[in-house]
């Protein structure tokens, strides 16, 4: 299996700040990378996918970057509606997903 | 409007089977891959498995293949999982999801049912 390691496990914000959230894939998965978002009670929705593509609908706010191993998401002017937790999935090989991380706002 | 509403949850107690249920909607399912992942309480999400349209082609996590079973009815527009040997580990909120197909992440997901294992 290819593992994911998320980070941070937690993240805690101001309105209008920047946020990072990283994903580090134990081997090479070619730009494999999703990003999810969750809300509480809610089921995930698609953010990101191919680690840079915009998923229709979602916030050009919203981006994700990355090669190789290591790939991040980027929320740019924060905003109360991005409370949720993200997670980050590989489908370069049978599909593993990162830990999560909780975002709150400060 | 897509809809995915999973169905067929509940208590269950170790041991025994459990066949999950996924109707769909607002969309052409004949088209779409579809899969299952669940999330235990609390937790992180997990892959299960996923089936072609005709299904042809159904792929499972490897630690989850045994215990498993994904099939459709395309004439039913429903999807299902059969689930066997349940556990306590097996506790958690078991969600569908759809893909255009394989090798892409699922981009429309039910609101899930809840599976709780417990004697």
């Amino acid at each position: 299996d290819i593992q994911m390691t998320q980070s941070p496990a937690s993240l805690s914000a101001s309105l209008g700040e920047t946020v990072t959230i990283e994903c580090r894939a134990s081997e090479d998965i070619y730009n494999g990378l999703a990003w999810y978002q969750q809300k509480p009670g809610k089921s995930p929705q698609l953010l990101i996918y191919n680690a840079n593509s915009l998923h229709t609908g979602v916030p050009s706010r919203f981006s994700g970057s990355g090669s190789g191993t290591q790939y991040s998401l980027k929320i740019n002017s924060l905003q109360s509606e991005d409370v949720a937790s993200y997670f980050c999935q590989q489908y370069y090989n049978y599909p593993t997903f990162g830990s999560g991380t909780k975002l709150e706002i400060k | 409007e897509v809809k995915l509403v999973e169905s067929g949850g509940g208590l269950v107690q170790p041991g025994r089977s459990l066949k999950l249920s996924c109707a769909a909607s607002g969309f052409s399912f004949n088209d779409y891959w579809m899969g299952w992942v669940r999330q235990a309480p609390g937790k992180g999400l997990e892959w299960i498995g996923e089936i072609n349209q005709d299904s042809s082609t159904i792929n499972y996590t490897p630690s989850l293949k045994d215990k498993f079973t994904i099939s459709r009815d395309n004439a039913q527009n429903t999807l299902y999982l059969q689930m066997s040997k349940l556990g306590s580990e097996d506790t958690a909120i078991y969600y569908c999801a759809r893909a255009r197909k394989t090798q892409i992440p699922f981009d429309y997901w039910g609101q899930g049912v809840m599976v709780t294992v417990s004697s």
